[in-house]
């Protein structure tokens, strides 16, 4: 499965959007980007994932390059509550057998 | 329909003791993770189950570690003789089937925190 490089720390001001980076310059063609978060002393939260085009759910959207070598991920109106760590993945199904968490970039939002 | 869940949430030992975490996966998961997550670190993939069935163990300690999913209860992390580098969050995860599926996600439980005296 491919690395992933993002900036270890982001702030952002509350109700404003957080965009957060993630490179994934290796990537190859069959593997997908998954983006999950962790909340201070929580198990890992699955957020939205994607494979070439941009994706939205209730809860963030992802725009990929057309190039797929980054992405990014928004947080339309950001809130205290989203203050976590939030880790890209770049995984193909016929990858390891399990999700690589590198370190991930911490996001604080700030009133 | 209930989350992953893991007991112990907390667990306190003293160094030489046993550790026994539990997880009891998603209602229709057959498959279970286990990560371990030091202070201010990610998390570290440690194992992967199918019931009764151990599939990927390449994260495992090759000491003292060990873990099953037997056909009924929970998967089980067992630690022996505990050190202080043991002390960690052990988080368990569970899918469906996440090979199979992009769509498939992992839902992770609260997690174990082992504190070894």
């Amino acid at each position: 499965d491919a690395k992933t490089t993002q900036p270890p720390s982001m702030d952002c001001a509350e109700g404003r959007a957080a965009n957060l980076p993630c490179n994934h310059s290796t990537i190859s063609g069959n593997e997908y980007v998954y983006w999950y978060r962790q909340i201070h002393s929580q198990g890992p939260q699955y957020i939205i994932h994607g494979l070439k085009n941009n994706e939205t759910n209730e809860m963030a959207s992802l725009i990929i390059t057309e190039d797929r070598k980054s992405s990014t991920l928004i947080l339309p109106h950001a809130t205290l509550r989203d203050t976590a760590v939030y880790y890209c993945i770049v995984r193909a199904l016929t990858g390891a057998n399990n999700l690589f968490f590198g370190t991930g970039t911490r996001l604080t939002v700030i009133p | 329909n209930a989350g992953v869940m893991q007991n112990p949430r907390h667990l306190v030992r003293r160094r030489g003791q046993e550790a026994r975490l539990r997880c009891s996966p998603m209602k229709g998961h057959s498959h279970v993770y286990w990560y371990r997550q030091l202070p201010e670190e990610g998390l570290k993939f440690m194992v992967y189950l199918q019931k009764e069935n151990i599939i990927d163990e390449s994260g495992m300690p090759k000491e003292r570690f060990s873990a099953e999913f037997p056909k009924e209860g929970p998967s089980i992390l067992r630690i022996q003789q505990v050190v202080r580098g043991d002390s960690a969050a052990y988080f368990c995860a569970s899918s469906p089937n996440l090979h199979r599926d992009p769509n498939e996600k992992l839902f992770f439980g609260s997690g174990t925190q082992l504190s070894v005296l």
